[in-house]
């Protein structure tokens, strides 16, 4: 059963533009967010967080918005560049244990 | 800074052979973690742990074992290799138990295994 689900596995958004990633999870007791970006052949690198005390948190052209009663949080990222070019991982941690839970990713694609 | 190195970076197994999937992190992180990524399928938690002498398992534990004799290492071991256990694994470490703001794990460049 996927605690962390990331339903579009891509996404294309022309560059300048507004990118907005989704993310859905099932467990209440998450406590803290975190969206991971990965280039090809390379592992995935921490991009931004959210504690679940907190609706929005913002870091440069990056900000994560969570809403606790519909378990949904996005990650917008704007204005989108090529080098965002890249797949990103939604995931989920729990102070009750020790796990990071990842969604599957999505693939965004930045046109020229 | 070195971070967290795995090695090796590729290898192909033949069915039922063995091998150690070396991690390493020089960040002095109590936790780290065992995941494998398939085409498709995001990461999956194999194993992890919370200290030196401390393991646990994830969700898809079987057909590997793990080991933590210090807090710089966390070798993963896979003992009959399987078709199935074919995928990029990566390694990864965090400072803090999760849930605040030092949870974020790093991770490292991944082994592209094969099994055939």
């Amino acid at each position: 059963d996927q605690q962390v689900k990331q339903n579009s596995p891509s996404l294309s958004v022309q560059e300048g533009r507004i990118s907005i990633l989704n993310c859905d999870y099932t467990n209440s007791m998450f406590d803290y967010f975190l969206w991971y970006k990965k280039y090809p052949a390379e592992g995935p690198t921490f991009l931004i967080s959210i504690s679940s005390i907190k609706d929005k948190n913002e870091d440069g052209r990056f900000t994560v918005f969570l809403n606790k009663s519909a378990k949904h949080l996005s990650l917008h990222i704007v204005p989108s560049q090529p080098g965002d070019s890249a797949v990103y991982f939604c995931a989920a941690a729990s102070n009750r244990d020790d796990k990071i839970i990842f969604g599957k990713g999505t693939r965004l694609h930045i046109l020229p | 800074n070195a971070g967290v190195t795995q090695t090796p970076k590729f290898r192909i197994l033949k069915i039922g052979q063995s091998m150690t999937l070396q991690c390493t992190q020089d960040m002095n992180h109590n936790y780290m973690y065992w995941y494998r990524q398939d085409p498709g399928m995001g990461l999956k938690l194999i194993y992890y742990s919370v200290g030196a002498g401390i393991t646990d398992k994830g969700e898809v534990p079987n057909g590997y074992n793990v080991s933590r004799s210090t807090t710089e290492d966390f070798p993963l071991r896979l003992e009959l290799a399987a078709p199935s256990q074919t995928s990029v694994y990566f390694c990864a470490s965090s400072y803090s138990s999760t849930g605040d703001i030092n949870t974020e794990a790093f991770f490292g460049q991944g082994t592209r295994l094969t099994v055939v």
